[in-house]
């Protein structure tokens, strides 16, 4: 299986600040990768996929990079509403597997 | 617009089973696959399966192998996913998401979640 590890576990941040986490995949995954938000009692939401392709309707300071086996979430300027806990997924093959989330926390 | 809605919460006793469904609606059922995952309180999330939307094309995570079936239902657009011998470490949200075919993209829409609590 496809190990993902993502870093930080969890990052302390400002509104305004920019943000990185990153995914690291145990083998090539070509660019089969997608980044999920997640807060607090809801569902994720995708904000990007295929590595680098911002799903519609997310807005433009989320943007993600990489191909291979390294991979980063970058968010430009933090808003209030980036509070939450991140996900990567990996879709190059089955099993799926996910990274075990970082939490983006208020400084 | 394109939604999936799950069925509603469970209490269920250790060894019992348990089937949720995934009702979609706002896209043609059979272009897509849908994928569960759950999430255990306090953890992150796990990848289950993958169930095609189109034929009887289904991929399992290894630790559910033989434990977890999913099926679909074409006539009312519905996936289901059962659970049998129910442990207490199975208690979690249960969630199902919207994937394509070409399953490399991973998934975009997904249902509310399900809780799911097995105690004794």
């Amino acid at each position: 299986d496809i190990q993902m590890t993502q870093s930080p576990s969890s990052v302390s941040a400002s509104v305004g600040d920019r943000v990185t986490i990153t995914c690291r995949a145990s083998q090539d995954i070509s660019s089969w990768l997608a980044w999920y938000q997640q807060k607090p009692g809801r569902a994720p939401r995708l904000l990007i996929y295929a590595a680098s392709s911002l799903q519609s309707g997310v807005p433009s300071r989320f943007s993600g990079s990489g191909s291979g086996t390294d991979f980063i979430l970058t968010i430009s300027s933090l808003q209030p509403e980036d509070f939450a806990t991140y996900y990567c997924l990996q879709a190059n093959s089955f099993p799926w597997t996910f990274g075990q989330g970082t939490q983006v926390e208020i400084k | 617009q394109v939604q999936l809605v799950q069925s509603g919460a469970e209490v269920k006793k250790p060894g019992a089973s348990v089937k949720v469904s995934c009702k979609a609606s706002g896209y043609t059922f059979t272009s897509y696959a849908i994928s569960w995952v759950r999430q255990a309180p306090g953890q992150g999330l796990e990848w289950m399966g993958w169930t095609s939307g189109y034929n009887d094309q289904t991929k399992y995570a290894q630790q559910f192998q033989g434990r977890v079936t999913m099926t679909t239902d074409t006539s009312t657009s519905t996936a289901y996913m059962e659970v049998r011998t129910l442990k207490s470490d199975d208690t979690a949200v249960y969630y199902c998401a919207r994937g394509w075919l070409n399953y490399y993209y991973g998934v975009d829409v997904w249902g509310q979640g399900t809780t799911v609590t097995v105690s004794s």
